[in-house]
């Protein structure tokens, strides 16, 4: 069955220092993967995906995902961190050949002054 | 980029009335819709796959008959809680997919729902 980890539920860092949100998946195929922020009561924005092509994905507000196959690793990290990225980030995968999105349990990113 | 509407954003309603939740494509059609429900501070868990024209297939443990959803256009998905109970209070969104190449999934910005 295909499932992700997001290993971290809580990380907090300072402003303008990096971020790493660690994701792990579990997939017998080769998945999409993707990640999503949360800002309170609000929909999902998507950050970036993976589908296969370009191991190093550049997302948008300056993040960006390693797809890691021998480690089966997704983790996002952004080089400086800005106030405005507090938010809920969820890892997701959809198993090949689905249209089903399986979230993790996500990660809220606090940002201090 | 591709929008999809999601209506109303917030509804309290009595326990035993029904409540419905609008989810539009408003730039794109689109032939499939996902609802999902999220409770506070936890992740959100797929409901039901909404398929223009069709049935809706419910994911395991989801009451079909409570959550009943409707995608009779393109553009379309409803999803109606009946006899609301203090316990359907979450948080709902819904959510389409973008095709093409640079395929996605675009989200609605979510229904708060409280039963009283």
């Amino acid at each position: 069955a295909q499932s992700v980890t997001q290993l971290d539920s809580h990380v907090s860092v300072s402003e303008g220092t990096p971020v790493l949100l660690r994701c792990n998946y579990s997939s017998s195929y080769s998945p999409s993967l993707f990640w999503y922020v949360q800002h309170p009561n609000k929909g999902l924005q998507l950050l970036l995906k993976y589908t296969s092509a370009a191991t190093l994905v550049k997302g948008i507000n300056g993040f960006e995902a390693e797809f890691k196959k021998s480690e089966t690793s997704f983790h996002l990290t952004k080089p400086s961190a800005h106030m405005s990225d507090a938010a809920e980030y969820f890892c997701v995968v959809s198993p090949y050949n689905t249209d089903k999105l399986i979230f993790g349990t996500g990660t809220r990113l606090q940002v201090f002054p | 980029g591709a929008v999809v509407s999601q209506h109303p954003s917030w509804v309290i309603c009595k326990s035993g009335t029904s409540v419905k939740i609008e989810c539009r494509s408003l730039d794109f059609q689109a032939t499939t819709m996902f609802w999902y429900r999220q409770f506070p501070k936890q992740s959100l868990m797929l409901m039901a796959t909404s398929n223009e024209g069709s049935k809706a297939t419910y994911e395991q443990g989801v009451e079909k008959d409570k959550f009943l959803i409707n995608h009779a256009s393109l553009t379309l998905s409803t999803l109606t809680v009946t006899s609301a109970h203090p316990e359907d209070s979450s948080f709902y969104i819904c959510s389409a997919r973008t095709g093409g190449a640079n395929y996605g999934y675009t989200f609605g910005s979510g229904t708060r729902l409280t039963v009283v």
